[in-house]
This record gives structure tokens, sequence and C-alpha cells, in this order.
């Protein structure tokens, strides 16, 4: 079983949906919980970050941890072609341990 | 905002060559990390280096990957001998630590994509 699963996509919606971003984890030793966006050859930029269970908006971003689970949820409302990127869920044990990422979904929105 | 920096954007090295990365962290940040991502893959971990020393590495960061904070505000990944298989996008990431309590979720540069030819 892979440490961090994540569905490739790609995932096409039409601008104004709510879109769901899910990944499962094996480790239940990981505390911290993150969603990064990522543009084509550019590096990883962190939109949300979740200490433990629970959740945590941002604007149009809820992030979801499910612990009990081992599962993990991304939502953008209003969703904006702009929006348009790959999104990696990550993890950490610790606070200054190693990310271990996941391999990112494709997300397309469409005007 | 502060960024990340790396240096070059892209680098072409023949098979064999050494190359070295380059990076410029946040400047009050403690902890750095190379990261590395093959074409169509995961993000995949090198190393972290911390307090002028490795402070974990992947088993993909072999002998032939060395890293050195030569002065106080660079950070480098050396290949001493490269192979065709470390063509990847090099991504540089640094964090200000656990003892502020925000260490986690770093910040990335924009990467060095490398070519072994």
């Amino acid at each position: 079983q892979k440490e961090v699963e994540q569905d490739p996509g790609p995932l096409s919606v039409p601008e104004g949906a709510i879109v769901s971003l899910n990944c499962t984890y094996s480790n239940s030793a990981f505390q911290y919980f993150m969603w990064y966006r990522q543009y084509s050859r550019k590096g990883p930029e962190l939109l949300m970050y979740t200490y433990s269970s629970g959740n945590k908006e941002d604007g149009r971003f809820t992030a979801q941890v499910d612990k009990s689970s081992k599962y993990i949820s991304l939502f953008i409302r209003d969703s904006q072609p702009s929006d348009s990127a790959t999104y990696l869920c990550a993890m950490m044990a610790s606070s200054a341990s190693k990310i271990i990422f996941g391999s990112g979904t494709r997300l397309s929105i469409r005007p | 905002e502060p960024e990340v920096t790396q240096t070059p954007s892209h680098q072409v090295t023949q098979m064999g060559q050494e190359v070295i990365l380059r990076c410029v962290p946040i400047s009050n940040h403690l902890y750095f990390y190379w990261y590395r991502q093959i074409l169509g893959q995961k993000v995949e971990f090198l190393v972290s280096f911390y307090n002028n020393e490795i402070s974990e590495k992947s088993e993909i960061f072999d002998d032939q990957f060395s890293v050195e904070r030569p002065d106080g505000s660079n950070f480098t990944l050396k290949i001493r001998s490269t192979k065709l298989e470390d063509s990847a996008m090099y991504f540089c990431a640094s964090s200000e630590g656990p003892s502020t309590g925000r260490s986690y979720g770093y910040t990335f540069g924009s990467g060095t994509r490398l070519t072994v030819v």
C-alpha cells in the first residue's frame, strides 16, 4: 500500500462548480496535512495546512482531515479558471520532518 | 513576500559531469531541503539540512549527492557524476523551524530543471 494515494485525474469542471479533491494515507504517524498548488514547471505553493483532525477554511478553500479514516479533502467553492493547476496533498509526521507528497490531481476549470 | 530563489532555472549537462544547483533560502529560515520531481512523477524528498548538517536523507540521496551551505545565504546541491536518471526538476525549500510553530508548509523555490544528456 502506498504511503499517500491521490487520484491523478485529470478532473475537469465548469466555472463556479464546487471541486472536491481527496487523498488517503496509510501512515498513522502523520500529524500535519497540507495542500499545495503547482502550476506547470513551477514549485509547489502552499494553499492550506492543518494540524491533526478537523476543518480549516480560507476564503473559497476548505481543508478537512479525518485521521480515523486516514482521509483528507480539499474543497474549492466557486471555482475559477485561474484555479486550474495540479493540486498536491502532502503530509508530515512532525513539524520539521520530510514532506510526503501525493502524486497530484490535475484540475481544469472550464470557463 | 519572501521567496526561495533557485539558479539556474535550466541546466543541461553531459552524463558523468558534476553539476551544482544553487538556492538562496528565505533569510530567517533555519531548515533547508531539496526535493526532486521526475517528469510526470510525484515530488520526492532528497535531504534536509539544519545547523550545518544533514538531519535526514532519503535512499535516493546516495554518495553521488552532497549539500553545502558555503556562506550565510546560499544552499547548494552537488551531483558528482550525473546519470541520465538524474534528469528532473530539483526544488529547494526552506522553513522557519518548529520553535515558531509555523514550520510546516515550507516555502519552495521555482526549481531547476536538470537535463542530463
